[in-house]
């Protein structure tokens, strides 16, 4: 696609439920990011992907917290037991080698509201 | 996050100059990068400058860079309406970026 895609954009849902988020990134790239933005603050960088496999998932909050990428193009966050302070927006993005002389191309986020 | 702090909010009379001021910690960062946020949109790189660099210039946008105070900024020039939006000054951490909270950015008439 012309850009990152990102689904669903909006997912409400209730405390202890498990949630899936998808990232659709630019193709070719192989570098893949994952961020949380809470309200009022910057994106927070919670994992890294170089092709298939997790390069760097230090940013991950708790163990409730997983991602994967198969194939090394779609990856998708996935949150178990959710909890109200997981309320966010989480952004991916791509980079076409990491950050060695290219740029994060954001997609627009999906915004999730425990309740 | 924690390591590059940035002024909350700005507010600007259109047409004036807007500088955006940010500082960061880590003295070996490579690159340093303005992102743009719109409501509801994803974050739109702006420009980014070397750590070699003093100045970039791209257009209306004015980078400035202090190494030695680890000290960025970015200045609009003639801003218009367009440019409200959260501000985001961010340093590449080896393979990462690590983002300020943001400066919001409001232009008035």
């Amino acid at each position: 696609g012309a850009g990152v895609s990102q689904t669903p954009s909006n997912k409400v849902t209730e405390k202890g439920k498990y949630v899936e988020l998808r990232c659709d990134p630019i193709s070719g790239h192989t570098a893949l990011y994952w961020y949380r933005q809470s309200l009022g603050q910057g994106p927070e960088f919670l994992i890294y992907f170089q092709g298939t496999g997790a390069a760097d998932d230090s940013g991950l909050p708790n163990d409730r917290f997983f991602a994967v990428r198969p194939e090394g193009s779609v990856s998708t966050l996935k949150i178990q037991r959710t909890e109200r302070g997981d309320s966010a927006v989480y952004l991916c993005a791509s980079s076409l080698k990491g950050l060695r002389g290219g740029e994060l191309f954001f997609g627009e986020g999906s915004r999730l509201t425990v309740l | 996050g924690e390591d590059v702090e940035q002024s909350l909010f700005l507010s600007v009379r259109e047409g004036d100059s807007s500088v955006i001021n940010c500082t960061y910690t880590d003295s070996s960062s490579t690159y340093l990068y303005w992102y743009k946020q719109e409501p509801g949109a994803g974050l739109q790189l702006l420009t980014y400058i070397f750590s070699n660099m003093d100045m970039k210039q791209d257009q209306r946008l004015t980078v400035l860079l202090n190494k030695k105070d680890k000290h960025l900024s970015l200045r609009i020039a003639d801003t218009q309406t367009g440019d409200s939006a959260i501000y985001f000054c961010a340093e590449k951490d080896d393979y990462k970026l690590s983002f300020g909270a943001g400066t919001t950015v409001t232009v008035r008439a």
